[in-house]
């Protein structure tokens, strides 16, 4: 079945350190692939996506990159702040043959404490 | 805004208490997801549906239930059932389409007294 791994936190940074949090998956078909985020005591909120094989997908200064050869899309961002603490989760969708399945697949999350 | 919206935020149970969280979206989404979230397991899907009067068992059915009599609504029942009922549980949305990502509630919070 489809999986997806994701490095092992928790991840400790300073502020305005770089950031990478890796992710690869297995899938059946060509699944697009997901970045989200989830602050203290809320619920996930969407922060990239990318559908196809080396689409990069990007937002507040975070970056991925859908890599098919090594089925990775790590998530990188140049220079944390403090208000970048969170859990971060890499998922992935891949439809069925029948098109009929669009369940998310996720990484079990990364914790992110940046320190100011 | 169009969203999606969990309630209640905390949630308290008894042993043998049956009890049912709300979930209403006004995405006009056809699918809906349920997912219990545990500390260090990420999100697992309880029930998902993606039509009115229809729904699919996910990873970790037994012991909850759901119903889609509308397409804004998908409550959860916990029943007596489940014997770990503690968690933070999660409903989410998504149009019924290729590369869709789903859209989620802020979820509840659920604890056995």
């Amino acid at each position: 079945g489809d999986s997806v791994t994701q490095m092992e936190g928790p991840v400790t940074l300073s502020e305005e350190a770089f950031l990478t949090i890796n992710c690869t998956y297995t899938a059946t078909g060509y699944p697009s692939l997901f970045w989200y985020v989830q602050y203290p005591g809320e619920g996930l909120q969407l922060l990239l996506k990318a559908t196809k094989a080396d689409d990069k997908g990007s937002n507040k200064g975070f970056e991925a990159t859908y890599r098919k050869e090594t089925t990775s899309f790590h998530l990188e961002k140049g220079s944390v702040q403090v208000s970048d603490s969170a859990v971060y989760f890499c998922a992935l969708t891949a439809p069925s043959s029948g098109g009929s399945n669009y369940k998310l697949t996720f990484g079990k999350g990364t914790l992110l404490t940046v320190n100011p | 805004d169009g969203g999606i919206t969990q309630s209640p935020k905390y949630l308290f149970r008894k042993e043998g208490q049956n009890v049912t969280l709300s979930c209403e979206q006004n995405l006009n989404h056809d699918a809906m997801y349920w997912y219990r979230q545990d500390p260090g397991q990420g999100l697992r899907l309880i029930y998902y549906s993606q039509i009115v009067n229809d729904f699919q068992k996910g990873d970790i059915a037994e012991g909850y239930s759901v119903s889609r009599e509308k397409k804004e609504s998908f409550p959860l029942t916990v029943t007596s059932a489940q014997k770990n009922p503690t968690a933070f549980y999660l409903c989410a949305s998504s149009p019924v389409a290729d590369n869709q990502p789903q859209h989620f509630g802020d979820g509840t919070r659920l604890s056995i007294l």
